[in-house]
């Protein structure tokens, strides 16, 4: 297993576009996490899945944003009319249940002009 | 809410140097997880602590979850280039696995 994958790595998107970046989490982990980064932050928590059931969201995650994960294995998270305060890398994790280790990818990068 | 406090912000050391960061919070947590960041790139996991008091080393990082259970504190021996990065310190905020994450400190080494 090559650990958490995450597409596209960089995505520049004119505001009001909409924009859908997809996450593979390790094969066996059953919990997936986005997660948004501004510069010079740590990263702060947007939505969590147990399987395929979504079962946390942030506030940070407004009603423009939504994300999916159909089978529980891969996810994908959906912005829709960009803005440019969507600016931010956008990362995922994933670990097991009842394991608080996670595991990130290398983020996908959101520049919105 | 829950909130971590990492110290120093950024350190600019010379190669060969120890280097000492800690991480607080205001509440207690069962879990310390130390992270590394390079530029553009995700967090990467150095060492996990699950116990009061307990000291955990991976290579030159030694890392401590303090006796309070609301301090960790991670150093570096002998410090390489490589080292250079910004450096996380998370905590579970609940038994879902969510992580609160430090500001980071950001660490500079000059060769």
């Amino acid at each position: 297993d090559t650990g958490v994958s995450q597409d596209p790595r960089h995505k520049i998107t004119k505001r009001g576009q909409n924009v859908t970046f997809r996450c593979d989490p390790i094969s066996e982990h059953n919990r997936l996490y986005w997660y948004r980064q501004t510069l010079g932050q740590g990263p702060e928590f947007l939505t969590y899945f147990q399987n395929e059931a979504q079962l946390e969201k942030s506030r940070l995650l407004s009603d423009r944003f939504s994300a999916e994960r159909p089978k529980g294995s891969f996810s994908t998270l959906e912005i829709q009319r960009t803005e440019q305060g969507d600016s931010a890398m956008y990362l995922c994790a994933s670990s097991l249940m009842g394991d608080t280790e996670a595991f990130f990818g290398q983020g996908t990068r959101l520049t919105v002009v | 809410g829950q909130q971590l406090n990492q110290s120093p912000q950024s350190m600019f050391i010379q190669e060969g140097e120890d280097v000492s960061m800690n991480c607080t919070s205001s509440s207690i947590f069962n879990t310390w997880l130390w992270y590394k960041q390079d530029p553009g790139e995700g967090p990467v996991l150095l060492i996990a602590l699950y116990k009061a008091g307990e000291l955990t080393s991976n290579g030159r990082l030694t890392a401590q979850f303090g006796i309070t259970r609301k301090d960790s504190f991670l150093n570096i021996s002998a410090s390489i280039p490589s080292d250079v990065g910004i450096y996380f310190c998370a905590g579970p905020s609940s038994n879902t696995g969510k992580l609160i994450f430090g500001q980071g400190t950001t660490l500079q080494v000059k060769p």
